[in-house]
């Protein structure tokens, strides 16, 4: 079981925006950075978010990550069809392992 | 481009051995540590172990320690995953994930995948 707490699904209409939670402790997310990686069926994930709120190139500033202590955010503004697919958060948890949350599976409807 | 190409994986009987392997290309060896990273079917991510830039510390996740050996070869920019006495609950895809820093520390983030590699472990 993750001790990363995500919802395990969010949706909304086209156009629309949805928020994904991550909720840890103040002993990962409240002291270490946040990653978000987005996963589509039968593929491999792929990295959204780093640092918190960082965007490699290539991703659309439609997503965006914050962290406020112990939980983080990441959100997608202007939903696409193109969105539906699985998120994943990750960071840290005792010395050196890292952590993902259970994942989240968005739907366009 | 970076590519990440893992293979070894397969059908292995409870107890036995794999050894998995990802080729690297596109980026120099020794700017990067490497990671594990596995998907049960159906199920979200777990990280299995990650190993240093040089290839001088290796890290594991509490349910693959004593079982698990990350390796590195950089002449053939290759990262190994060694697992031993295999269970049930190992069955998963491993994906091999290149981490932005060459050390393995907390805010490194993992920023290319592999395809992946299924590893299936049943009688």
């Amino acid at each position: 079981q993750s001790v990363l707490t995500q919802p395990p699904s969010v949706s909304a209409a086209p156009g629309q925006k949805v928020t994904i939670s991550c909720s840890g402790y103040s002993s990962n997310i409240g002291t270490d950075y946040v990653s978000w990686y987005q996963q589509f069926p039968g593929t491999a994930p792929k990295l959204l978010i780093y640092d918190n709120n960082k965007r490699p190139s290539g991703i659309p500033d439609r997503f965006s990550g914050s962290n406020s202590g112990t939980s983080a955010t990441l959100d997608i503004t202007g939903l696409q069809p193109g969105d539906e697919a699985d998120y994943f958060c990750a960071t840290w948890d005792r010395s050196l392992s890292a952590s993902f949350g259970g994942g989240t599976k968005v739907t366009v409807l | 481009e970076v590519q990440l190409l893992e293979s070894g994986g397969g059908l292995v009987q409870p107890g036995g051995s794999l050894r998995l392997s990802c080729a690297a290309s596109g980026f120099t060896s020794r700017s990067h540590a490497m990671s594990w990273v596995r998907q049960a079917p159906g199920k979200g991510l777990e990280w299995v172990s990650a190993i240093s830039g040089s290839g001088g510390s290796t890290y594991y996740g509490e349910s693959v320690k004593g079982r698990v050996t990350i390796s590195r070869d950089h002449s053939t920019n290759t990262v190994f995953l060694q697992m031993n006495n295999l269970r049930a609950e190992d069955t998963a895809v491993y994906y091999c994930a290149k981490v932005d820093s060459s050390v393995w520390y907390r805010r490194t983030y993992f920023e290319d995948w592999g395809q992946g590699t299924l590893v299936t472990v049943s009688s």
